[in-house]
């Protein structure tokens, strides 16, 4: 089964509007964290907000805030006002703590694109 | 300023030929990673190091090396055992091995087959 799943291959959002990114993991730890990356077409990954699954509010980074639902196992990103570099692919990532498990695990991403 | 450099940019193999990829870093990270992206899909762990002189296989570590003789260094090789190897390459750096810290990305490699 899937570690990460990020059900949209692609979005669009109108610029200056807000837009939620979904994804839902799968995990039986109960100490993990949970990342948002973005990849823009040049190919770095940059790291955009974090989120603990023993913190009890939702991270804020700025534009981005992370929508976490530990029952239902889902930390939605949400961009507000949206901005024309904001086009890019975004990949949720996860991070266990038990096992030999210590790599990301990362999502198959979504391509999102600002239109003007 | 502090970060992740990854060379070359491109890199082209031949057939039968081993390439190594650079990454170095200088955010005096403990943790090192080397991952693969294929085209429309996530990033797969190859690779990775928690100390010096010593580092274990990820998800596909099959047809790749590496070392870890320096804090500041994680090349990889890719060996001619490695029959798929067109992919963009992706080193990264943690501070510690560590749930809550985010890992830092280098521009990447993009390997390709001639």
């Amino acid at each position: 089964a899937q570690k990460i799943t990020q059900t949209q291959p692609g979005m669009f959002v109108q610029e200056k509007e807000a837009v939620t990114l979904d994804c839902t993991y799968d995990t039986s730890d109960q100490s993990y964290g949970l990342f948002w990356y973005k990849q823009p077409s040049s190919g770095e990954m940059i790291f955009l907000i974090y989120q603990g699954s023993y913190d009890e509010q939702n991270a804020t980074e700025g534009r981005y805030s992370l929508n976490f639902q530990k029952a239902r196992k889902s930390a939605n990103l949400v961009i507000s006002a949206s901005q024309l570099g904001d086009s890019a692919m975004y990949f949720c990532a996860m991070r266990e703590v038990s096992g030999s498990a210590r790599q990301l695990t990362f999502g198959s991403g979504t391509q999102l694109t600002v239109l003007p | 300023d502090g970060g992740i450099t990854q060379s070359p940019k491109y890199l082209f193999r031949k057939e039968g030929q081993n390439v190594t990829l650079s990454c170095e870093q200088n955010l005096n990270h403990d943790a090192m990673y080397w991952y693969r992206q294929d085209p429309g899909q996530g990033l797969r762990l190859i690779y990775y190091s928690q100390i010096v002189n010593d580092f274990q296989k990820g998800d596909i570590a099959e047809g790749y090396s590496v070392s870890r003789e320096k804090k500041e260094s994680f090349p990889l090789t890719v060996t001619s055992a490695q029959k798929n190897p067109t992919a963009f390459y992706l080193c990264a750096s943690s501070i510690v091995d560590r749930s809550n810290q985010p890992q830092h990305f280098g521009d990447g490699t993009r390997l390709s087959i001639l």
